[in-house]
């Protein structure tokens, strides 16, 4: 069994300063790792992956995140976010042991953008 | 291309009552998963289909619902004798099938289901 535990449910921050949304997950098992974004009044929509190589992972619209494997964690970064950035973000796990891809999510955080 | 579409975008409903929510995955794609989004729960696996395999039903929450995939398209996922707690959005999502999984799935807009 997984789980995926994000911390915190909020995350206020000022246009122009740098944010992480801190994700952590468990498994007995090697997992994909996934953030996906929900802006307001829309679908969910994958951010970027982790599925193996480099541990570091970027998004087009500046968002990176780091696999660290001795942490269990996938903590998501922006040195310098925008007011478009507020919206919903979702850490999610999935293993692939034969049986599909199923998603695993955290609780999500709410990033608001403030001017 | 047209991605993921689900109908109806709302549903009330009466408690007891039976619903139907329907799912058009991306052309091609051989996975569909789906998902409920509710407050006190936040993101739930619910069911899975691949191909003509048979579906990981494994999340779903009771026997009251179920679901199927027609002709490795289409999918309906079905409530029966709905209860209040059963109001969430629910997702659906398809993905193509990638060797070693990790595939990116592809959320539908949901339909937002209030119990009465």
């Amino acid at each position: 069994a997984q789980s995926v535990t994000q911390l915190d449910s909020q995350v206020p921050v000022f246009e122009e300063a740098p944010v992480e949304l801190r994700c952590n997950y468990s498994s007995s098992v090697s997992v994909y790792l996934f953030w996906y974004v929900q802006y307001p009044n829309q679908g969910l929509q994958l951010l970027l992956k982790y599925l193996s190589g480099s541990t570091l992972v970027e998004s087009i619209n500046g968002f990176e995140a780091e696999f660290n494997k001795s942490q269990t964690s996938f903590h998501l970064r922006k040195p310098s976010v925008h007011i478009s950035d507020t919206a919903e973000y979702f850490c999610a796990v999935s293993d692939f042991t034969g049986g599909g891809n199923k998603l695993t999510f955290g609780t999500g955080t709410q990033l608001k953008v403030e001017l | 291309g047209a991605g993921v579409s689900q109908s109806p975008s709302n549903k009330v409903t009466e408690k007891g009552k039976d619903v139907e929510l329907r799912c058009d995955p991306i052309s091609g794609h051989t996975a569909l998963y789906w998902y409920r989004q509710s407050l006190g729960q936040g993101l739930e696996f619910l069911i899975y289909f691949q191909g003509n395999s048979a579906p990981d039903k494994s999340g779903l929450p009771s026997d009251r619902f179920s679901a199927e995939r027609t002709g490795g398209s289409v999918s309906t996922l079905t409530i029966q004798r709905t209860q209040q707690e059963d109001s969430a959005v629910y997702l659906c999502a398809s993905s193509p099938s990638r060797v070693g999984g990790g595939e990116t799935q592809y959320f539908g807009p949901g339909t937002r289901l209030l119990v009465l």
